[in-house]
């Protein structure tokens, strides 16, 4: 069955901390992953896209790794800031000859000064 | 990239009644999505508007309550029918672009409450 599970469910850290969040997937064939931000109330932004043979790819004080072989993929956040406070959700796409994606339940991160 | 536009951005409807959610995007894409979010959940596809074809519907998801309008390569609506306080949720509006469409834009969502 194709699953994505992600955790922890919540995190709190202090302002300036570092964290790292995880996605373990079982979906396959494998087309990408991606990591989306979702502020409260607000749609999904896209964070990073990797394909098969990307391993880790950055933007800004994100950056994302993908182990296809474990099938685990993390997100981490450098110096957080408090406006990175709200859900990361991981999503994996499968190209079982059409579109399927599967979206993680997200990992809710508070971020407090 | 594309942006992607809601209206409303939020509503509050009694029971018994319907609400057309409109979609549009600042560029011509092929396939779009309707997606729910119920509180603290993450995304559940409704189904997947190709402009020039019949919506096709996710298991649990049914025309008669879901319908989708897809009238060009701009814009869709959803509307949700027949409301019950269960269909209060977030709905959102996704595109897919690039390579297999393989890249997913999300619009900011619509919230709805129904009382």
């Amino acid at each position: 069955k194709n699953q994505v599970e992600q955790s922890p469910q919540s995190l709190i850290i202090l302002e300036g901390k570092n964290c790292t969040l995880q996605c373990n997937y079982t979906v396959s064939p494998f087309s990408n992953l991606r990591w989306y931000k979702q502020d409260t109330g607000r749609g999904p932004v896209s964070l990073t896209i990797m394909t098969f043979s990307e391993n880790t790819k950055s933007n800004g004080r994100y950056t994302a790794t993908l182990d296809a072989d474990t099938k685990q993929s993390s997100l981490h956040i450098t110096a957080s800031q408090l406006s990175d406070s709200a859900s990361y959700i991981c999503v994996v796409t499968s190209n079982t000859g059409g579109f399927k994606t599967i979206f993680g339940a997200g990992t809710r991160l508070f971020v407090k000064a | 990239s594309a942006v992607i536009s809601q209206k409303p951005s939020r509503d509050i409807c009694q029971r018994g009644t319907s609400l057309t959610i409109q979609c549009q995007v600042d560029s011509q894409v092929t396939m779009m999505f309707w997606y729910r979010q119920q509180p603290g959940q993450s995304l559940t596809l409704i189904a997947t508007a190709n402009q020039g074809s019949e919506a096709t519907y996710e298991s649990g998801f049914v025309i008669d309550k879901f319908p989708i309008s897809r009238p060009n390569l701009t814009f869709s609506t959803l509307t949700v029918s027949n409301m019950s306080p269960e269909d209060s949720s977030i709905y959102l509006c996704s595109v897919g672009v690039g390579a297999s469409y393989n890249e997913q834009f999300f619009g900011p969502g619509t919230r709805l409450t129904v009382l």
